[in-house]
């Protein structure tokens, strides 16, 4: 699976929309995007995933650049409870198991 | 409907001894992984077990094994603790490889001391 690349931390002002980046240069053709986030002493939490189309469901927004070389995770009211570390996997589509290969991910601070 | 279970959420072992850690996907779920957090390492993936069948396994040493039963609850042994062994160990569950989501459990914190 392709390595990514996010920052190591942000912040964001309670209310406003958080967005986080992700480099993924070396995706191949047949490799989603996904995120996952952790809220603290908690197991990770599906997010969103996507191929090439940007995607929109109930938590947050992913827009995938047209190259498919970086992806933006947009959630757009951040709120407290958003506080979490924020993880940007790429994973082939029809692999035969259900592995993901977490990175270091994005500590996201909602400030209030 | 139920999510995924872990058991116990706590353990302190000493070292040398071994250990089993339970996980109870959720229901209809074949698929279940396992994974261990550190603050070193961050999160790694140990193995994956659907329909009772190893179908992956990480890069970690013989010492952690797992098994899946015919119910689709799994359980992970790692035997002769290291201190290096203290980490989460999270369990997840999707209904086959290609769900596009996995359910993670709250995690077994594993001490040795």
């Amino acid at each position: 699976d392709a390595k990514t690349t996010q920052p190591t931390s942000m912040d964001c002002a309670e209310g406003r929309a958080a967005n986080l980046p992700c480099n993924h240069s070396t995706i191949s053709g047949n490799e989603y995007v996904y995120w996952y986030r952790q809220i603290h002493s908690q197991g990770p939490q599906y997010i969103i995933h996507g191929l090439k189309n940007n995607e929109t469901n109930e938590m947050a927004s992913l827009i995938i650049t047209e190259d498919r070389k970086s992806s933006t995770l947009i959630l757009p009211h951040a709120t407290l409870r958003d506080t979490a570390v924020y993880y940007c996997i790429v994973r082939k589509s029809g692999a035969g198991s259900y592995q993901l290969t977490f990175g270091k991910g994005t500590k996201l601070s909602v400030i209030p | 409907k139920a999510g995924v279970t872990q058991t116990p959420r706590y353990l302190i072992k000493t070292r040398g001894q071994q250990v089993t850690l339970s996980c109870s996907p959720i229901s209809g779920h074949r698929s279940v992984s396992w994974y261990q957090q550190t603050p070193g390492q961050g999160l790694q993936f140990l193995f994956e077990y659907f329909s009772e069948t190893q179908r992956n396994k990480g890069n970690f040493p013989g010492r952690f094994s797992g098994r899946q039963f015919s119910n689709s609850r799994s359980e992970m042994n790692v035997s002769t603790l290291e201190l290096g062994d203290s980490a989460l160990y999270l369990c997840a569950s999707s209904f086959e490889a290609g769900s596009t989501e996995a359910f993670f459990g709250q995690g077994t914190r594993l001490t040795v001391v």
